[in-house]
């Protein structure tokens, strides 16, 4: 067990609506980074929040947005969801000020867009 | 387009054995390299980190790099069934970054 949570673990939704998604960081880690990964595929970096502010963006479009809590907590947003977002999103923790930036993860969320 | 290249196999090994995990990556500036396990249906578990050229060794695990060859991997003796997984290798964005870039993974199979 790393520490960190997600919620919730599965999601089924529909075509163009929206969903949100909630990390909870391992105690002491001010960073959290949001991943997707597609069936068969390795986890594809979204975006990243240090401090309460976008530290970071991966090749996703603008409907994809997050928020960082003054408790370190996180969610992402996606709008208008399409098939193609079927996935598991992965929230990861960690804690670079504190000299390492290995990535600890939670167990994920899967959603599924029907 | 920083890249990391991994052979998808499945690598099946037999139990007891050594399995050898390679990894390849794009961007010369990377400098944190990274394992992680992931069992079907569940998330990433970090096995190995490893920041300078040569060895590290933890338990039944050896992860290499070469930075020259841009070349990263993990060897596992004495495989066991439990360690049948796909095995993740990551790259950090470079210098001043924090994101991690994956391989497609590796599934290892272990028979007994």
């Amino acid at each position: 067990e790393t520490g960190v949570t997600q919620s919730p673990t599965h999601l089924i939704k529909t075509r163009g609506q929206q969903v949100t998604l909630r990390c909870s960081s391992q105690s002491g880690h001010n960073t959290v980074s949001w991943y997707q990964q597609a069936l068969g595929q390795g986890p594809q970096f979204i975006f990243q929040y240090y401090r309460e502010e976008e530290n970071g963006r991966g090749n996703f479009p603008p409907r994809f947005s997050g928020l960082q809590f003054p408790n370190y907590s996180s969610e992402l947003n996606v709008n208008a969801l399409e098939l193609d977002d079927s996935a598991l999103y992965l929230c990861a923790s960690s804690s670079p000020g504190q000299g390492t930036e290995t990535q600890y993860f939670g167990p994920g969320t899967r959603l599924l867009v029907l | 387009q920083k890249e990391v290249e991994q052979n998808s196999g499945p690598l099946s090994v037999p139990e007891g054995a050594i399995a050898s995990l390679n990894c390849t990556y794009s961007d010369r500036g990377s400098q944190s390299f990274f394992w992680y396990r992931q069992y079907s249906g569940k998330s990433p578990e970090l096995i190995m980190s490893i920041y300078s050229n040569g060895d590290k060794e933890d338990g039944r695990f050896t992860a290499q790099l070469n930075k020259a060859s841009q070349y990263v991997s993990l060897l596992i003796r004495d495989s066991q069934p439990s360690d049948s997984a796909t095995y993740l290798c990551a790259v950090n964005a470079g210098a001043g970054s924090y994101q991690l870039t994956f391989g497609k993974g590796t599934k290892l199979s272990v028979i007994p």
